[in-house]
């Protein structure tokens, strides 16, 4: 069956630390990877897209790796601040139609 | 520019009535999609708008969904004798409607099935 999985725990790092988060999927073949942000009471705000042939893309302090032989993306915030902790989630596009599947989210603490 | 605006942001019915949710998507997009968050869950998506037709409600989770779309602007989704599992937030998105492109969501409108 087709899954998209994120670390189900919460994750919780010190200001100025890395965070890496983790998405992993089975039995897609997405040509596009999405980050997006969920506040809570919000809808998502997105942050990175990434395409099958890139390996990497970064923007600011955000980085997001795309390993389409593992069937993987990391997503990474550099130095990192109490505003950065919010819920993120993965979505892959699955067809022609720009539909996004989701994965359930981690929900990121960054500690001042 | 304003961004997708959906109303209202809150709906209290009780089983058995029937709701009709709203998305205003930004002005040009003519894609437009719903999605589902059930509380602690991701996003499950229920369909897809093209301009104003729909090539994809395989979400759709029973034939009391309907949703549909006028005008390549506004869209209604519409829920027949709600069940309490229908309680959720749903979500409207826009984009540019071609692939490879980010959505642009609206705050969602919470509805609780009593």
């Amino acid at each position: 069956s087709q899954k998209i999985e994120q670390n189900s725990e919460a994750l919780n790092i010190q200001e100025g630390k890395t965070a890496t988060l983790t998405c992993n999927y089975t039995n897609y073949s997405p040509a596009y990877l999405q980050w997006y942000r969920q506040d809570p009471g919000r809808g998502p705000v997105f942050l990175l897209l990434i395409r099958e042939n890139e390996k990497e893309k970064r923007k600011e302090r955000l980085k997001v790796t795309f390993d389409t032989t593992l069937k993987q993306s990391l997503f990474h915030i550099t130095a990192s601040q109490p505003a950065d902790s919010a819920t993120y989630l993965c979505a892959l596009e699955a067809g022609a139609t720009n539909k996004l599947i989701f994965g359930t989210g981690t929900l990121l603490a960054v500690q001042p | 520019g304003a961004g997708v605006s959906q109303s209202p942001s809150n709906k209290v019915t009780e089983k058995g009535k029937d709701v009709e949710l709203r998305c205003d998507p930004i002005s040009g997009h003519t894609a437009l999609y719903w999605y589902r968050q059930r509380l602690g869950q991701g996003l499950e998506f229920l369909i897809y708008f093209q301009g104003n037709s729909a090539p994809d409600k395989s979400g759709l989770p029973s034939d009391r969904f309907s949703a549909e779309r006028t005008g390549e602007s506004v869209s209604t989704l519409t829920i027949q004798r709600t069940q309490q599992e229908d309680s959720a937030v749903y979500l409207c998105a826009s984009s540019l409607g071609t692939t490879g492109n980010e959505q642009f969501f609206g705050p969602g409108t919470r509805l609780t099935v009593l």
